[in-house]
């Protein structure tokens, strides 16, 4: 699987759009870009994957630049509950593990 | 979809005891994932299930690791003589095959505390 490269922190300000960064410059064609985000003592939190396009969904959108050698994942509006460590995760479409590195901690402040 | 879901949340053990955990995957998944976390650090994978089948174990699972799917349904992780190192949050996940890149959805783990 690709490696991935991200801040280890991000500070934003509620209700604005929270903006995350991942590079993943060595992602082979068939391998999808996944998120997820953990919040203490909680199991990861399945966000949103793409593969070549945009993707939205009802948590965030996933902006996929053409060559596909980065990401950014956008939360529109932050709140305090989306205080995580938010990580950026390639893999193989019928590959069987997840390989997290050390995520993106975001904290949202008021 | 009620989600993935593990028992206990948290188990206090002595150095040395038999430990066991269940978990219960989304309902129409196939798949299902045991992972380990320490503190501070991400998640890292200890085996993989396809219906009853494990079909990929890391090298992180000692002999005194064992996982079944007996049924295809729920699984059980099984750790015996616990050591001080065993200290960690064990995470199940499942998935679907249905389609390609189908993601894993987590439970919220079961965190194990040795003595």
């Amino acid at each position: 699987d690709a490696k991935t490269t991200q801040p280890p922190s991000m500070d934003c300000a509620e209700g604005r759009a929270a903006n995350l960064p991942c590079n993943h410059s060595t992602i082979s064609g068939n391998e999808y870009v996944y998120w997820y985000r953990q919040i203490h003592s909680q199991g990861p939190q399945y966000i949103i994957h793409g593969l070549k396009n945009n993707e939205t969904n009802e948590m965030a959108s996933l902006i996929i630049t053409e060559d596909r050698k980065s990401s950014t994942l956008i939360l529109p509006h932050a709140t305090l509950r989306d205080t995580a460590v938010y990580y950026c995760i390639v893999r193989g479409g019928y590959d069987y593990k997840l390989s997290f590195g050390a995520g993106t901690t975001v904290t949202v402040r008021a | 979809d009620t989600g993935v879901s593990q028992d206990p949340r948290h188990k206090i053990t002595k150095r040395g005891q038999n430990v066991t955990f269940r978990c219960d995957p989304i309902s129409e998944h196939n798949r299902l994932y045991w992972y380990r976390q320490t503190l501070g650090q991400g998640p890292e994978f200890l085996t993989y299930f396809q219906n009853e089948a494990q079909l990929e174990k890391s090298r992180l699972l000692s002999d005194r690791f064992s996982a079944e799917r007996p049924k295809g349904s729920f699984s059980t992780l099984e750790i015996q003589r616990t050591e001080q190192g065993d200290s960690a949050m064990y995470l199940c996940a499942s998935s679907s095959n249905r389609e390609d890149g189908q993601p894993q959805h987590f439970g919220d783990g079961t965190r194990l505390s040795i003595l």
